[in-house]
C-alpha cells in the first residue's frame, strides 16, 4: 500500500518561499506522474503542477513563474516550492500519485 | 485551460434515492491514445479527496458498484443508485486529458 506523508512550514509571510515535501512509501516511482494540488479555505481544488520518475515537469500556466517542482527517489520523496506567496496563496497543499493516493494535506497560511 | 461546469452545484437527496452530478467540459476529453481522462473524486471535509472513478468510467478499488461514471466527448456523468449516509460531501470531476489538469467546481451533495 502507498501512503504519502508530507511535510513543511505552515506559517509565511509574504515574498517567502513555501516549501512542502512528500514522503513516499511504498510503490515504485516509475510510470507516474506526482502531483501537487491545493484548496484555499472553503473553496475548490487547483492543480499546482506534476512532476514523474525522470524529472519531467508540467506546471499550472497561472504558478508557472513561481514554482519549482523536483523528485529525488533515492530519498523516496518529493517537493514543491513556490516563491514569492502573498495571502492569495493560502491553502490546504496536498501531494498526491496521480489521483490515487493523497498526502494528509498542510495548511498553508501567508500573513505579516 | 479546459473549463468544466459540474451542475447542480447542490444537491439535497433523499436516503436510499439515486443522485446526479453532471460535469460539462469546454472541449472534448477524447485523448490522442483514445482513452478519456475524466475523474471523479469525493471529499469530506477535513479529509483530502478520494479518487470514485477514473478514465471516465473504471471504479476505484474499494467504491462500491452504486456509484457509476458515463459519458463522452464533453458531457460526463457521476450517477449514485441509492444514497447512503456515507455519500455526504462535495464531488469534484477532474479532467487530465490536457495539462494543466483542471477540476469542476464542486458539488455539494447534502441529505434532505
Amino acid at each position: 500500500q502507498v501512503q504519502l506523508q508530507q511535510w513543511g512550514a505552515g506559517l509565511l509571510k509574504p515574498s517567502e518561499t513555501l516549501s512542502l515535501t512528500c514522503d513516499v512509501y511504498g510503490g515504485s516511482f516509475r510510470g507516474y506522474y506526482w502531483n501537487w494540488i491545493r484548496q484555499p479555505p472553503g473553496k475548490g481544488l487547483e492543480w499546482i503542477g506534476a512532476v514523474n520518475h525522470r524529472g519531467d515537469t508540467s506546471y499550472n500556466p497561472s504558478l508557472r513563474r513561481r514554482i519549482t517542482m523536483s523528485l529525488d527517489t533515492s530519498k523516496r520523496q518529493f517537493s514543491l516550492k513556490l516563491s514569492s506567496v502573498t495571502a492569495a496563496d493560502t491553502a490546504v497543499y496536498y501531494c498526491a500519485r496521480e489521483l490515487t493516493f493523497w498526502g494528509q494535506g498542510t495548511l498553508v497560511t501567508v500573513s505579516s | 485551460d479546459i473549463v468544466l461546469t459540474q451542475t447542480p452545484l447542490s444537491s439535497p437527496v433523499t436516503l436510499g434515492q439515486p443522485a446526479s452530478i453532471s460535469c460539462r467540459s469546454s472541449q472534448s476529453l477524447v485523448h490522442s491514445d483514445g482513452n478519456t481522462y475524466l475523474s471523479w473524486l469525493h471529499q469530506r471535509p477535513g479529509q483530502p479527496p478520494r479518487l470514485l472513478i477514473y478514465k471516465l468510467s473504471s471504479r476505484f478499488s474499494g467504491v462500491p458498484a452504486r456509484v457509476s461514471g458515463s459519458g463522452a466527448g464533453t458531457e460526463f456523468t457521476l450517477k449514485i443508485s441509492r444514497v447512503e449516509a456515507e455519500d455526504v460531501g462535495i464531488y469534484y470531476c477532474m479532467q487530465g486529458t490536457q495539462f494543466p489538469h483542471t477540476f469542476g467546481q464542486g458539488t455539494k451533495l447534502e441529505i434532505k
